[in-house]
């Protein structure tokens, strides 16, 4: 199957520094990867949808200026977390579906803790 | 709108017990359903998907059909070894839009 790819799987960071989360589709072009947040024993929820060459679409709620998403290449995703804080701590995980495909290829997720 | 809902857990089990997770869904069109398994501190993977109505999927032993007419698909296993334990999500895509549903805690006990 489609490989994605994602980096960090941990960080630790200071309170009120960034914090970049990279996504790469190994093996396939993604002009569109996605973006989740997973709270502790919960579902996934969208953050982002982003988008290859053009600015990402937010869900509403999520803070775009908080959550800077560049899709600057058909095989990498970023996600920053800038400025961030002790409630920004969470899971994060990235998504692509391949062309031709059914499913979701997922990352293997990044557990943030902002200390 | 578009929506999945699944069974609560926690779910524990037995070695060798019958599973079934349950999972019905809400959407516009005709979806394409799947589980996915997450285990401890990783991303998702696919265990299993179905496209279009009375599709079986099936893969390590689990089990799921679409049933547009109860709008489900429930998972299924025979017999659950301690290496199933981890959370099950159940899912819809209609277009490029992914739902997921709230996920169960599966936990198997020797």
């Amino acid at each position: 199957g489609a490989v994605v790819s994602q980096h960090p799987s941990r960080v630790i960071c200071k309170s009120g520094t960034s914090v970049k989360i990279e996504c790469r589709s190994l093996d396939f072009q993604a002009t569109t990867m996605f973006w989740y947040r997973q709270f502790p024993k919960q579902s996934l929820m969208l953050m982002a949808t982003s988008n290859e060459g053009s600015k990402a679409t937010y869900e509403q709620g999520v803070e775009k200026d908080k959550f800077l998403i560049n899709h600057a290449s058909l095989t990498l995703s970023t996600l920053t977390v800038t400025s961030a804080h002790p409630e920004d701590s969470s899971f994060y995980i990235c998504s692509a579906r391949p062309p031709g495909h059914t499913e979701a290829f997922f990352g293997q997720g990044t557990r943030l803790t902002v200390v | 709108g578009n929506s999945v809902t699944q069974m609560e857990g926690p779910v524990t089990l037995s070695e060798e017990a019958f599973l079934t997770i349950n999972c019905t869904y809400t959407a516009t069109g005709y979806p394409s359903l799947f589980w996915y398994v997450q285990y401890p501190g990783e991303g998702l993977q696919l265990l299993l998907k179905a496209t279009k109505a009375d599709d079986k999927g099936s893969n390590k032993g689990f089990e799921a059909t679409y049933r547009k007419e109860t709008t489900s698909f429930h998972l299924e296993k025979g017999s659950v070894q301690v290496s199933d334990s981890a959370v099950y999500f159940c899912a819809l895509r209609t277009g490029n839009q992914f739902y997921f549903g709230t996920g169960t805690s599966l936990t198997v006990i020797p």
